[in-house]
């Protein structure tokens, strides 16, 4: 059974402090590993699509990373809008992404 | 990336009604999805939903219950039917984007008394 974990579940920072989100995932069929980000009462919005082990993509403050069996977020000198829940998925077969519970993530001025 | 509008953004229902949820895509798409988040938890996949086709349900999720309607290719609403206050959850409908993942609209917040 596809099964996606985050850790951890909440962190709070300081701001400028830098720090990474993990998602750990299975590795039968994998197609894609999404990154989100979730705000308050809105949908997730697209952050990064890693497919395979070695990959990296950067955005901002943010970079993802993906082995065989991991994903890491990792997050450079925070500020406080990047304050958020972050969401890992996992894309199998039938283009079916499977969720992770998320990391609520803090960033404190 | 795919714009996705979502109708009504949050509505506050009784228990045994039936709400229906509008999906609208500004470009055309093959196939279309419907999650569940319900409180504090992460997305859950309803069912996906081909135009011209029978929706394709998750385990755990019955047409009788969430009936999906797909007449063409931008538009799709799923209904959730003989509510109890267990559906008091947010859905949230998605598309595949072209490259940039799948796309997800701003969400339906249903509260069910």
């Amino acid at each position: 059974e596809d099964q996606v974990t985050q850790s951890p579940e909440a962190l709070r920072l300081q701001e400028g402090e830098s720090s990474s989100l993990n998602c750990s995932y299975t590795v039968s069929g994998l197609r894609g590993l999404f990154w989100y980000r979730q705000d308050p009462g809105k949908g997730p919005e697209f952050l990064f699509t890693l497919y395979s082990a070695g990959e990296e993509k950067e955005k901002e403050r943010l970079k993802a990373t993906l082995t065989k069996k991991e994903s890491f977020l990792h997050i450079t000198a925070p500020k406080p809008e990047d304050s958020a829940t972050y969401l890992c998925a996992e894309e199998t077969s039938g283009s079916r992404l499977t969720f992770g519970e998320g990391t609520q993530l803090t960033v404190n001025p | 990336s795919a714009v996705i509008s979502q109708k009504p953004s949050r509505d506050i229902c009784q228990r045994g009604t039936s709400l229906t949820i509008q999906c609208q895509v500004d470009s055309q798409v093959t196939m279309m999805f419907w999650y569940r988040q319900q409180p504090g938890q992460s997305l859950t996949l309803i069912a996906t939903a081909n135009q011209g086709s029978e929706a394709t349900y998750e385990s755990g999720f019955v047409i009788d219950k969430f009936p999906i309607s797909r007449p063409n290719l931008t538009f799709s609403t799923l209904t959730v039917s003989n509510m109890s206050p267990e559906d008091s959850s947010i859905y949230l409908c998605s598309v595949a984007g072209q490259g940039r993942g799948y796309t997800f609209g701003s969400g339906t917040r249903l509260t069910v008394v």
